[in-house]
């Protein structure tokens, strides 16, 4: 059983520009969600993807975007990067229904310069 | 809207000694709830959950919880720790009817735990 797998695991990119994150999903798993996790705080709820559309969001700007391919891996997109868009960026993949639990991968971490 | 409140930043247990860490929550029906540990630099490993039934879970590496409806709390113990329980960790809960988990994880700031020699 292959667990989340997300790349890359570092990046920094400048003040304005775009980046995509990718994971991949747990084997078997067919839904799939992002969180920002700021240094010193806990994770924070981004979007969630089922059957390739977005069935849930937080409290992000729409500048964040994603995408979820037949696979059920995904994609995390931030257009026009802000300094405050550094954090550890975690994905989790799991069944729709919450009790049973998510699993999550190890996460990308961004700077922003 | 829901929270949940771990009250303490960081705690610092000597190893072998007893360890519990509290978890508050709010929220308007009675949420799934989770402890996740991260180390440094790590994604979330899950030590524990609880959706319903006996109140006392077990989970990996010796944790248990406690849920506790009157309280609105979910306390992590671990009776004796070992110095590679030094993590993060962190409660968190979910809707049980939001058809398909759709309002995703509401996590705590986490509490550091220091293990002392």
């Amino acid at each position: 059983e292959t667990g989340v797998t997300q790349s890359p695991t570092h990046l920094i990119k400048t003040r304005g520009q775009q980046v995509t994150l990718r994971c991949s999903s747990q084997s078997g798993h067919n839904t799939v969600s992002w969180y920002q996790q700021a240094l010193g705080q806990g994770p924070q709820f981004i979007f969630q993807y089922y059957r390739e559309e977005e069935n849930g969001r937080g409290n992000f700007p729409p500048r964040f975007s994603g995408l979820q391919f037949p696979n059920y891996s995904s994609e995390l997109n931030v257009n026009a990067l802000e300094l405050d868009d550094s954090a550890l960026y975690l994905c989790a993949s799991s069944f729709p229904s919450p009790n049973y639990g998510y699993t999550f991968g190890s996460g990308t971490r961004l700077t922003v310069v | 809207a829901q929270s949940v409140t771990q009250p303490d930043i960081h705690i610092t247990v000597s190893e072998g000694a007893s360890l519990e860490l509290r978890c508050n929550y709010s929220y308007g029906a009675t949420p799934y709830l989770f402890w996740y540990v991260q180390s440094p630099g790590q994604g979330l490993q899950l030590l524990l959950k609880y959706f319903s039934g006996d109140t006392l879970v077990q989970g990996i590496k010796g944790f248990e919880a406690e849920f506790k409806r009157s309280q609105s709390s979910f306390n992590l113990r671990k009776p004796s720790v070992h110095w590679s329980d030094a993590a993060e960790y962190f409660c968190a809960v979910v809707h049980p009817y939001s058809g398909g988990g759709a309002d995703g994880l509401t996590f705590g700031k986490g509490t550091h735990l220091i293990i002392q020699p």
